[in-house]
């Protein structure tokens, strides 16, 4: 298992409403990514937080926010919760080494499973 | 969109026998890498292979890339049933974030 925790496990949510989820990164590691992953699909890349600044974002809309904290962990708020957001969401932590020198590497936490109906 | 396509699907094998799954992208990369999920948990990295290499060992795994045909096999040998899972590559896109783009997976079934 990697060192990346996320929490809650589980959650129940009401179309509508807003939710965070929250991860705590690998110890040294900077970079925090979040994935969604719908059933029986791949991860879907939502952003990516290096140094607390968003640094990449993929094809969501901007009801899907984030945060990076000064111990590198990090939080994920959906606000207007719609039935399609139910998925795993799972965030992966990485070590950057300087500007533009990523690792590619990746760790995943064991994702939070979000049901909104 | 996905970037990569897993085949097959689904794959189903007895225990002993060796497990061959096939990715196909469509961008030029700079690396790809497999990874493996259990049951809908959080995701383990296997193996990464970058674009000057051809081919990459790590215990039973062999992983193979043809940036020429823009695909890789994952080769697992003598598979055992803890190996059931679902396998995922992931590319970087050259030129872009760094960000990886999944494919939809393979769900490898290893039967006692």
């Amino acid at each position: 298992e990697t060192g990346v925790t996320q929490s809650p496990t589980h959650l129940i949510k009401t179309r509508g409403q807003q939710v965070t989820l929250r991860c705590s990164s690998q110890s040294g590691h900077n970079t925090v990514s979040w994935y969604q992953q719908a059933l029986g699909q791949g991860p879907q890349f939502i952003f990516q937080y290096y140094r607390e600044e968003e640094n990449g974002r993929g094809n969501f809309p901007p009801r899907f926010s984030g945060l990076q904290f000064p111990n590198y962990s990090s939080e994920l708020n959906v606000n207007a919760l719609e039935l399609d957001d139910s998925a795993l969401y799972l965030c992966a932590s990485s070590l950057t080494r300087g500007t533009g020198i990523f690792s590619y590497e990746q760790y995943f936490g064991p994702g939070t499973r979000l049901t909104v109906t | 969109s996905q970037q990569g396509e897993e085949d097959p699907q689904a794959l189903s094998i007895q225990e002993g026998e060796n497990a061959t799954m096939n990715c196909s992208y469509k961008t030029s990369i700079n690396n790809l890498q497999w990874y493996r999920q259990n049951s809908g948990r959080g995701l383990v990295h296997l193996i990464l292979i970058r674009s000057n290499e051809r081919e990459k060992h790590s215990g039973r795994l062999r992983v193979t890339l043809d940036t020429s045909k823009k695909s890789s096999s994952l080769l697992i040998t003598a598979s055992r049933a803890a190996d059931t899972a679902s396998y995922f590559c992931a590319t970087d896109i050259q030129g872009g974030s760094e960000k990886l783009v999944f494919g939809k997976g393979t769900k490898l079934t290893v039967n006692p």
